[in-house]
């Protein structure tokens, strides 16, 4: 039972470099999310996704993009890294609209 | 203004011990849920109790109990007889609406630690 699978699990990047952070879950589950935690803050929500080929903007969308072309990966992108993204990381998936998530581990990201 | 707010930063509480986890909410939507998460010092996000909006009875999972007080706008986590493993950091979160996406808005959480 993998669940949901994020790599890597953590990063450093210079500012302006770029990097596509992974994610995958084997649930056969529809809706997909991405979700970035400052320190000391709760979750935030950049991205999200109700099946393959559909994604839309959260609360944060500024500075990454998403594509959806399978159920199973749900890869968030950096184009710019800046040190105000310095934060963790976590894809989550659901089954449908009411029940909690399945968070993978996180990814911890460092803009220096 | 805060869709949810924890006002409670830390709590230490003794070990079997019960414990409440304050959490109130802002919204107009009458369709919403409330979800609570444990997030141990090794980072990952845990799911742990959900309350729907139209449902009659407080939620229960094992030795969490979710306090739902409609009126007031809240929905306290109860944790009876604590346990050492318990220390980690608690986030509520609500979504308005049951249509569509989960789009969760989190509360800033409550660290949570167990004396033994």
């Amino acid at each position: 039972n993998a669940g949901v699978t994020q790599t890597p699990k953590f990063r450093i990047l210079k500012i302006g470099q770029s990097m596509t952070l992974q994610c995958t879950q084997d649930m056969n589950h529809n809706y997909m999310y991405w979700y970035r935690q400052d320190p000391g803050m709760g979750l935030k929500l950049i991205y999200y996704s109700v099946g393959a080929g559909i994604t839309d903007k959260g609360e944060v969308p500024n500075g990454y993009n998403v594509s959806r072309s399978t159920t199973e990966d749900f890869p968030l992108r950096l184009e710019l890294a800046a040190p105000s993204q310095t934060s963790v990381y976590f894809c989550a998936s659901s089954w449908d609209s009411l029940n909690g998530y399945t968070f993978g581990s996180g990814t911890r990201l460092t803009v220096v | 203004a805060q869709k949810i707010t924890q006002t409670q930063p830390g709590m230490f509480v003794q070990e079997k011990e019960a414990v409440t986890l304050d959490c109130t909410y802002d919204t107009s939507d009458p369709s919403y849920g409330l979800f609570w998460y444990k997030q141990p010092s090794s980072g990952e996000m845990i799911f742990l109790i959900y309350q729907g909006s139209y449902d009659q009875q407080n939620a229960t999972e094992g030795r969490y109990s979710l306090n739902f007080q409609k009126a007031r706008k809240s929905a306290n986590l109860v944790i009876s007889a604590s346990q050492l493993g318990d220390s980690a950091m608690y986030f509520c979160a609500m979504r308005e609406g049951f249509q569509g996406a989960q789009k969760l808005v989190f509360g800033q959480g409550t660290r949570l630690t167990i004396n033994p």
